[in-house]
């Protein structure tokens, strides 16, 4: 089974800040991971496909990047609306998918 | 607009059954993998099972393989999930989710509906 490690599990930024989420996975998944955003109580909502591509109607402030086993999301200036949970996922052993453990984003 | 509207959560018993529906509206029902994924309380993602357009494709999490079983009538445009044999680690929020493509990745996601196994 593919693990996915994402970090940190937490972290803290103000406003305007340049946030960054890593995910690594346990083997090489080229570029097959998905990055969603999940508010308090609310389902997750795909932010990022394919590593890089921005979903229609996503914020350009938000953007993926990398391949292989390593992984990086960016949101380049945190707004107090960013605050949730975001969560990488891989689909490179279909059909089963592996999320990453989490990263929840608050302001400081 | 794509829907997604699960019901038929509630509190089981260890043990039980429970049914699960998914009313999907705003797209072409018949022309979609779907999926479920679920999340136990203040956990992750996991997900559950997947079931392919015209159901030729069925597949399941080992966690749930033997107990759960995934269906859909596109007819209704309804997906569901059987849970037999359930168990404490069942307790989830349970969430169906359309796949974008090929079964890769989750689009659109619905509102959850929460099943909590408890004596």
């Amino acid at each position: 089974d593919i693990q996915m490690t994402q970090s940190p599990s937490s972290l803290s930024a103000s406003v305007g800040d340049r946030v960054t989420i890593t995910c690594q996975a346990s083997q090489d998944i080229s570029n097959y991971l998905n990055w969603y955003q999940q508010k308090p109580g609310k389902a997750p909502k795909l932010l990022i496909y394919d590593a890089s591509n921005l979903e229609t109607g996503v914020p350009s402030r938000f953007s993926g990047s990398g391949s292989g086993t390593d992984f990086t999301f960016t949101i380049s200036s945190l707004q107090p609306e960013d605050i949730a949970t975001y969560y990488c996922q891989q689909y490179d052993n279909l059909p089963q998918w592996t999320f990453g453990g989490g990263t929840k984003v608050e302001i400081k | 607009e794509v829907q997604l509207v699960e019901s038929g959560g509630g509190l089981v018993k260890p043990g039980g059954s429970l049914r699960l529906s998914c009313a999907a509206s705003g797209f072409t029902f018949s022309s979609y993998s779907m999926n479920w994924v679920r999340q136990a309380p203040g956990k992750g993602l996991e997900w559950v099972s997947s079931i392919s357009s015209s159901s030729s494709y069925i597949y399941y999490a080992d966690s749930v393989k033997g107990r759960f079983t995934i269906s859909r009538d596109n007819a209704k445009n309804s997906l569901y999930l059987q849970m037999n044999s359930l168990r404490a680690e069942d307790t989830a929020v349970y969430y169906c989710a359309r796949d974008l493509q090929y079964g890769t990745t989750a689009d659109y996601w619905g509102q959850g509906t929460l099943v909590t196994v408890s004596s």
